[in-house]
């Protein structure tokens, strides 16, 4: 079964601040790979997804991602984060050649002071 | 357009009662999909419908939690009879399902319903 680790559960940076969230699968198959975010009050939405072809991942507000496969990783970078980046960050992951289930990491919480 | 409606927003109720959630998602979304979310947790996929047919309820308990979605469009979930534990969030997210890559969809998820069970 595939499960998918975030190790940093809240994560405190000022504005102006470069961001990375960790995000670490297990499933030795090929993988679909998504970041969503859940602003305060709002619902989960997509921030950004990967399948193939280029591994750097470019998704909305200026954030990327990077799937290493020989880390099983997709970090979730920003170089300069806004006030308005609070939020919670959940990696998911599929099996590109299985269903459609997701599977969610338990998430990072991003608090930027402003 | 409209997003995904889900009611009601956050219920109360007391352990054995019964509790029922609705869930419409985007108009023309084929597939729709039931997650329950613990403090401190991601989504946890309950059940997962392709129009009206569940292709995959295996993480659904099935001794008190069931769940029908009738005419392929919103979908009602049901606790009978509800524990301490089922105290979560539960949110309901669909996706077109007509892409023939479905794997690589976006889900679009409600904003849920808050359950607290005393």
């Amino acid at each position: 079964a595939q499960s998918v680790s975030q190790h940093n559960h809240h994560v405190i940076l000022s504005e102006a601040a470069s961001l990375e969230l960790g995000c670490n699968y297990s499933y030795g198959g090929t993988v679909n790979l998504f970041w969503y975010v859940q602003y305060p009050g709002q619902h989960l939405q997509l921030l950004l997804k990967y399948f193939s072809g280029d591994p750097l991942v470019k998704g909305i507000k200026g954030f990327e991602a990077e799937f290493i496969k020989s880390k099983f990783s997709f970090n979730l970078r920003k170089p300069s984060v806004q006030w308005s980046d609070t939020a919670e960050y959940f990696c998911a992951v599929n099996e590109a050649f299985g269903n459609e289930k997701l599977t969610f990491g338990t998430g990072t919480r991003l608090t930027i002071i402003p | 357009e409209a997003g995904v409606v889900q009611s009601p927003r956050y219920k109360i109720i007391e352990k054995k009662q019964p509790v029922a959630f609705w869930c419409n998602p985007i108009s023309g979304h084929n597939t729709l999909y039931w997650y329950r979310q613990n403090l401190g947790q991601g989504p946890e996929l309950l059940i997962r419908y392709e129009n009206e047919e569940a292709v995959d309820d295996s993480q659904l308990p099935k001794d008190r939690f069931s769940a029908e979605r009738l005419k392929g469009v919103d979908s009602t979930l049901k606790i009978q009879p509800a524990e301490l534990g089922d105290s979560a969030v539960y949110l309901c997210a669909s996706s077109p399902g007509t892409s023939g890559r479905a794997v690589q969809e976006t889900q679009y998820f409600g904003p849920g319903t808050r359950l607290l069970v005393l």
